[in-house]
C-alpha cells in the first residue's frame, strides 16, 4: 500500500496567482499522477510526473498551466499557474504499486486526499 | 459517449437495506476493473480490484461482480450503513499504445438515510 499526504489540503486564490500543490508518498514508487476533479464530474487526468524527466500531459492540458516536477520518487509538485475561476476544482495526487493476490498481479492505484482549490 | 457508464447516477436508500451500482463499459481489452469509495472532500479508496478472469470479488460487505462476455460490473452493498453515503466509482485499467490508461466512471452518488 502507499500512504500520500497533499498540501495544501483546500486554498482560496485570487485570478490571475499560481498555487503550487505538494504530494508526499511515505514509500518510493515509479508511477505518479496529478488528477482534476470538478464539481460533480470523475476523475480526468492531467500528466503523469517521471521522475527525472518531464512530465506526460494528456491532451488539453499543457505545462506551461499545469508545470510538474518530480525530483525523486516520494515527492512531486503541481503548480496551477494564472488561475481563474474554471480551475476551482479538487486536484489530487495518485501513485501506483504493483499488489497481488491468489488471481495474479496487478497494479493498485492509491490517491491523496486531494487539494480543493476555489478561484475567485 | 464515455466508455465506462455508472447507474444510477444518483441513489437514496435506508439504512440496513441492500443496493447494487451498475457499470458498464466499452474497453476492451482490458487489465482489470476497480471499484472505489470516494466519500466527500477525501480521495477515492480502493474497494476491489478484479482481472477479467475473476466473476466476484468481497471486501466486507462489498461484494463486485464482472462479466467480460457482457462488459458489465455490479457493486452490491449489504446491510447497509449510514457511514456508506459516498460516492462509487468505478475504473477500468486498459492497455493502450504500449503502456495503459485508467478510464474513469461517472460515479454513483449513494447516500444512505436513518
Amino acid at each position: 500500500s502507499a500512504v500520500i499526504s497533499q498540501k495544501p489540503s483546500r486554498d482560496i486564490c485570487q485570478r490571475g496567482t499560481s498555487l503550487t500543490i505538494q504530494c508526499q508518498v511515505d514509500s518510493q514508487v515509479t508511477m505518479m499522477f496529478w488528477y482534476r476533479q470538478q464539481p460533480g464530474q470523475s476523475l480526468t487526468l492531467i500528466a503523469t510526473a517521471n521522475q527525472g524527466s518531464e512530465a506526460t500531459y494528456e491532451s488539453g492540458f499543457v505545462i506551461d498551466k499545469f508545470p510538474i516536477s518530480r525530483p525523486n520518487l516520494t515527492f512531486s509538485t503541481l503548480t496551477v499557474s494564472n488561475m481563474s475561476p474554471e480551475d476551482s476544482s479538487i486536484y489530487l495526487c495518485s501513485v501506483e504499486v504493483s499488489g497481488g493476490s491468489t488471481s495474479g498481479t496487478y497494479n493498485e492505484q492509491f490517491f491523496g486526499p486531494g487539494t480543493r482549490l476555489t478561484v475567485l | 459517449k464515455n466508455q465506462v457508464e455508472q447507474s444510477p447516477q444518483s441513489l437514496i436508500i435506508l439504512e440496513g437495506k441492500n443496493c447494487t451500482l451498475q457499470c458498464n463499459y466499452t474497453v476492451s481489452p482490458f487489465s482489470n476493473l476497480r471499484w472505489y469509495k470516494q466519500d466527500t472532500g477525501r480521495g477515492p479508496v480502493s474497494l476491489t480490484i478484479m482481472t477479467f478472469s475473476e466473476n466476484t470479488k468481497s471486501n466486507g460487505r462489498y461484494t463486485a461482480t464482472l462479466d467480460a462476455d457482457t462488459k458489465q460490473s455490479s457493486l452490491h452493498i449489504t446491510a447497509s450503513q449510514l457511514s456508506d453515503s459516498a460516492s462509487y466509482i468505478c475504473v477500468v485499467r486498459a492497455p493502450l499504445s504500449g503502456t495503459y490508461k485508467y478510464i474513469f466512471g461517472t460515479g454513483t452518488r449513494l447516500k444512505v438515510l436513518a
